[in-house]
Order: structure tokens, then C-alpha cells, then sequence
């Protein structure tokens, strides 16, 4: 069975530069998550979805950060302007609903903002 | 205010022997907690979770041990393995809530 796939793997922009990150949830996963994670902290919930629907986002800067996922299956997760506190790693998971569910991550994509 | 606090960012322990990873969190309303493992370049991956319900749950060589008067709960690997060599976050959450609580993790090295 296929995991949670993302792209790109990494990514280096110049400051003021957008940029967008795709995930692809594990097929049947309903439930979808974008989280960021800074060095030598844990992973940060920026939003989530139910199917197409965006049913928590109170933690994405709305300012510069926007997601959707269209038909329900892949997100896309954009950053317009990225700034240099915006390096990070973005990690996609998705899982079956229910708030006691194993969420399955992805490799995450690494940005560098210079 | 971090509420899931991993204070060891690292730990060196000999294979075969005994790791032990601690957390600590401070919001009392958490009902359910996670240990999740990770290997550089790769996501998160679950290892095991444990209820408020619970004071212990066993996989294998993996067990966790919550102690709710503490608010502090404990991974043990027995025997540690090199390819245990990893970070390992403790997450937390409350009832009916999605959101996790991550630490920010400790880093385990196994020697061999």
C-alpha cells in the first residue's frame, strides 16, 4: 500500500517568493492534515480537513498561508508571501476519521527561505 | 506555554540494554497520549498509544506507562536495538479533540 506521498522533497525560495507544497493521503483516508514542524521541536497543526472541507484552521496564518483540497483527495498548501521564518519542514498525514485514528505522515518537504 | 514537555533532547543508551524515554505534559484534560518515531528524512511513525484508562500498554518490545497523578509517562524499549536509533515525540490529546500535542522529542542512540 502506497503512504502518504509529497512533493517537493525540498525547496529553496528567496523571501517574498510563493511557493506550494502537494499531498497525496493514503487512498480511503478521509482525513487530512498540514502540519510544520521547526528544528528540534515537534510537529505544529496548521489545518485540518474532512473529506473537502476545512473543519480546523484556527493555526494557519490566513495573512500568507492558504490550502485546499479539492475533490477531497489531494491538498495543496501555498505560501504567498514566504517570509525567512517560514523555514521549516511541511509534513502532510492523513488518516481514517476519528480523532483516536493513527495518523500516517509523509517525508515531509524541507523549505529554505533566503 | 509548551503542555508536552520531552526534557532530554537526547539519550545514549547500549544495545541490548533498557531505554527509557520520559514526558512530561501539564494540561490535565489530556486523555490520550502517543509515542511516535522518527528517522531522519522521513515522517513520523506511530509506535504505540496509551488511555487515560490505562496505566500501561504493551507491543512487543515497546511499552508505555502513564502515571496521571504525575502527569508523566514513560516509553521502555527492552532490548534496545540499533535500529531503534531514532527520535521519538510523545503526543498528546484530549477527548474528542484531533489536534496533537507534540514534544518536542528526544533523541535515541543506541550503541552498539
Amino acid at each position: 500500500e502506497a503512504g502518504v506521498v509529497q512533493s517537493p522533497r525540498y525547496k529553496i525560495i528567496e523571501k517574498k517568493q510563493p511557493v506550494a507544497f502537494w499531498c497525496n493521503p493514503i487512498s480511503g483516508h478521509n482525513t487530512l492534515y498540514w502540519y510544520l514542524q521547526n528544528l528540534g521541536q515537534g510537529p505544529e497543526l496548521l489545518i485540518r480537513y474532512e473529506n473537502e472541507e476545512a473543519v480546523d484552521d484556527s493555526q494557519l496564518p490566513k495573512d500568507r498561508f492558504s490550502a485546499e483540497r479539492l475533490k477531497g483527495v489531494d491538498s495543496t498548501l501555498k505560501i504567498q508571501p514566504a517570509e525567512l521564518g517560514d523555514s521549516a519542514v511541511y509534513l502532510c498525514a492523513s488518516s481514517f476519521p476519528g480523532a483516536r485514528n493513527e495518523q500516517f505522515f509523509g517525508p515531509g518537504t524541507r523549505l529554505t527561505v533566503l | 506555554d509548551q503542555q508536552v514537555k520531552q526534557n532530554s533532547p537526547s539519550l545514549s543508551v547500549q544495545e541490548g540494554r533498557i531505554s527509557i524515554l520520559n514526558c512530561d505534559y501539564t494540561n490535565s484534560m489530556f486523555d490520550y497520549f502517543l509515542w511516535y518515531k522518527k528517522y531522519p528524512a522521513e515522517g513520523p511513525t506511530f509506535l504505540i498509544s496509551i488511555s487515560s484508562i490505562k496505566d500501561k500498554n504493551e507491543d512487543g518490545r515497546f511499552t508505555v506507562f502513564l502515571n496521571k497523578s504525575a502527569k508523566h509517562l514513560s516509553l521502555h524499549i527492552v532490548p534496545s536495538q540499533p535500529g531503534d536509533s531514532a527520535v521519538y515525540f510523545c503526543a498528546a490529546s484530549e477527548l474528542s479533540n484531533y489536534q496533537l500535542i507534540w514534544g518536542a522529542g528526544t533523541k535515541l542512540i543506541i550503541k552498539p
